[in-house]
């Protein structure tokens, strides 16, 4: 079946550096989700990218989705103690659901 | 509060017991999934309903048996687990198919630890 690899799986920063999670499907994708998920909490929606090439932001949080649309990334400046939890990708493949990847859980050091 | 209400928070139950988890939401969303959680594992999609009909099942053994009365509704009827089934079970809901790109709205899970 389709899979959906992220890297790294997990990161560790002091506070204040950038961290950046990478998102890379084998398939080309119709759109991608990124979710964050607080340690015992469950996945909240970021966003969503649909464009080849497209770029949001949200406050120090940057989302990318590539050319060819089978990648993306995440990348938070200046990381702050609340950043704190797993990032997940999920692909939406055209025709199929969602495909979650496996997380990058990320800890920052005050 | 996302609107996804799941119950109970946490279950403990026994592999010849039978238990069901509720899943409730009422944001008048159409499609609604079973994902489980393990501790060393993405998230896996167990079911997936649109408009109250089943269309997926991702092989999940016979022992979780999804059960969707109305859109607002589901649940996840369990029996005979194994130790192996223990994780946090997490309900979801769209408001159109996720192949429609439209975004989840999880639920907080339900811990079930079997024993």
């Amino acid at each position: 079946g389709q899979q959906v690899m992220q890297i790294p799986q997990y990161q560790h920063v002091q506070e204040g550096e950038d961290f950046t999670t990478y998102c890379n499907s084998s398939t080309t994708l119709s759109n991608i989700q990124w979710y964050k998920q607080r340690p015992g909490g469950h996945p909240v929606f970021l966003i969503q990218l649909v464009k080849s090439g497209e770029v949001k932001k949200q406050k120090r949080l940057t989302f990318q989705f590539g050319e060819a649309k089978k990648n993306s990334s995440l990348h938070i400046t200046a990381t702050q103690t609340t950043d704190v939890g797993t990032y997940f990708c999920a692909a939406i493949i055209y025709g199929q659901n969602f495909v979650f990847g496996p997380g990058t859980r990320l800890s920052v050091l005050p | 509060e996302t609107g996804v209400t799941q119950t109970p928070r946490h279950l403990v139950m026994g592999m010849t017991n039978k238990k069901s988890l509720k899943c409730e939401q009422h944001l008048g969303h159409n499609a609604m999934y079973w994902y489980k959680q393990s501790a060393k594992k993405p998230l896996e999609l167990m079911f997936v309903y649109n408009f109250k009909e089943q269309t997926e099942n991702n092989s999940v053994p016979s022992r979780f048996s999804p059960e969707c009365p109305n859109s607002s509704h589901l649940f996840l009827h369990l029996h005979t687990l194994q130790p192996e089934d223990s994780a946090l079970y997490l309900c979801a809901s769209s408001p159109d198919p996720g192949v429609m790109g439209t975004e989840a709205f999880f639920g907080q899970g339900t811990r079930l630890t079997v024993v």
